[in-house]
């Protein structure tokens, strides 16, 4: 069974502090990604990298900042966390493939900034 | 415009009844088709794929793929109340690129 494990559940975080948000993935999957979802708005891409040490803006990437040192372990960084990134984040793996980037998600962290 | 649309529901419907998800998509490069179950508190987790064109079935779940309409559907049969849960439609062009998402239909499912 694909795992895709998040750091936290829930996360309360102020105005202001650097917040890491850690996802790993127990499949030697190639391809990692992040997402926020919010009400009215679906899933929206973040950051995603295929490959160690690589990372690729996706549509929102204003914000935020990633790393993957390991190829298991991708993580979400908010240099400097505001109440607007209050939301639910996502990871997600998934092998390189042509076209059947199924992905496998994490249970998701639930981010609130006061 | 969007490149996939998909209606955010809610929809409600009672047990045993035969629902209709759709999407459609503006990109026609778009080769490779979706869904995606969500339920509360839990991330997506993949319900169907399909390739190109066509039907494909799995149990109750029937997912359909009219690339000249741009348009994709999922259907499910005798709808149960576990079905109750939010459906994303999501898909990509061939070649390593990230899905592009629907925003997800709110399913409930009334016994």
């Amino acid at each position: 069974d694909v795992k895709v494990t998040q750091s936290s559940r829930y996360l309360v975080k102020r105005t202001g502090e650097k917040v890491f948000l850690e996802c790993v993935q127990d499949m030697d999957h190639e391809n990692m990604f992040w997402y926020r979802q919010d009400p009215g708005l679906g899933l929206r891409l973040i950051y995603f990298s295929y490959d160690v040490k690589m990372k690729e803006k996706g549509d929102i990437p204003e914000g935020y900042s990633v790393s993957r040192e390991k190829k298991e372990r991708f993580s979400l960084i908010l240099e400097s966390a505001s109440t607007n990134q209050t939301s639910m984040y996502l990871c997600a793996s998934s092998k390189a493939s042509r076209g059947t980037d199924t992905q496998y998600f994490g249970p998701g962290t639930r981010l609130t900034v006061l | 415009q969007k490149e996939v649309e998909q209606d955010p529901g809610p929809l409600s419907v009672p047990e045993g009844a035969i629902v209709s998800l759709n999407c459609t998509y503006s990109n026609s490069a778009f080769q490779y088709f979706m869904w995606y179950r969500q339920y509360s508190r839990k991330g997506p987790e993949l319900l169907m794929y399909t390739y190109s064109s066509g039907n494909k079935e799995d149990g109750r779940f029937t997912a359909q793929v009219d690339k000249s309409s741009k348009y994709i559907s999922l259907f499910i049969r005798d709808s149960q109340p576990s079905d109750s849960a939010t459906y994303l439609c999501a898909m990509t062009t061939a070649g390593n690129t990230p899905l592009v998402f629907g925003k997800g239909t709110r399913l409930s499912v009334i016994a």
